[in-house]
């Protein structure tokens, strides 16, 4: 496609079931990225993946988060036993081979609520 | 680790000058960026700066970068009420990028 897309754009679920939100990066990129933005904060990296690998995941908060990305291009954030804290916006970003400049392209977010 | 401080709110009229501020920490960023959030959209890469650069302009947009003070701005000239969003800094790290909390920018007609 154009540009990164990310399904769903917007998700409620209630406290304690599991998630799945999908990004779809620039097509030819090898590096994505997740990042998380609370209302009124600016966006929290969580992730880091070039090519299948997750070659930086410091930025998950704890073991209920994962992210997966098996054929080097679609990748899917996986959240278990949701709490009400995780609600915020998931951004997904794409780059043609994660080197700085001005080559880091983002999606228009996941709106996660869990009630 | 590292911190980008902006200041929360600015105000302006319609056809003045905005300048929007950002400190950063971290000395060795190779580049800083500046992203535009309009209400419910994602983030939108508006320039950025590499980190042997002191300026850079482009249109309506300049950057100016004193690496010494660590500080970055940035100038919208002639702003528009299009303008009104959400400015977030960013410096890079070595895998991802660190924001700023954001400014919110209200033009006034």
């Amino acid at each position: 496609g154009a540009g990164v897309s990310q399904t769903p754009s917007n998700k409620v679920t209630e406290k304690g079931k599991y998630v799945e939100l999908r990004c779809d990066p620039i097509s030819g990129h090898t590096a994505l990225y997740w990042y998380r933005q609370s209302l009124g904060q600016g966006p929290e990296f969580l992730i880091y993946f070039q090519g299948t690998g997750a070659a930086d995941d410091s930025g998950l908060p704890n073991d209920r988060f994962f992210a997966v990305r098996p054929e080097g291009s679609v990748s899917t954030l996986k959240i278990q036993r949701t709490e009400r804290g995780d609600s915020a916006v998931y951004l997904c970003a794409s780059s043609p081979d994660g080197t700085g400049g001005n080559t880091i392209y983002f999606g228009e977010g996941s709106w996660l609520t869990v009630v | 680790g590292e911190d980008v401080e902006q200041s929360l709110f600015l105000s302006v009229r319609e056809g003045d000058s905005s300048v929007i501020n950002c400190t950063y920490t971290d000395s060795s960023s190779t580049y800083l960026y500046w992203y535009k959030q309009e209400p419910g959209a994602g983030l939108q890469l508006l320039t950025y700066i590499f980190s042997n650069m002191d300026m850079k302009q482009d249109q309506r947009l300049t950057v100016l970068l004193n690496k010494k003070d660590k500080h970055l701005s940035l100038r919208i000239a002639d702003t528009q009420t299009g303008d009104s969003a959400i400015y977030f800094c960013a410096e890079s790290g070595a895998n991802n990028l660190f924001f700023g909390t954001g400014t919110r920018l209200t033009v006034i007609p």
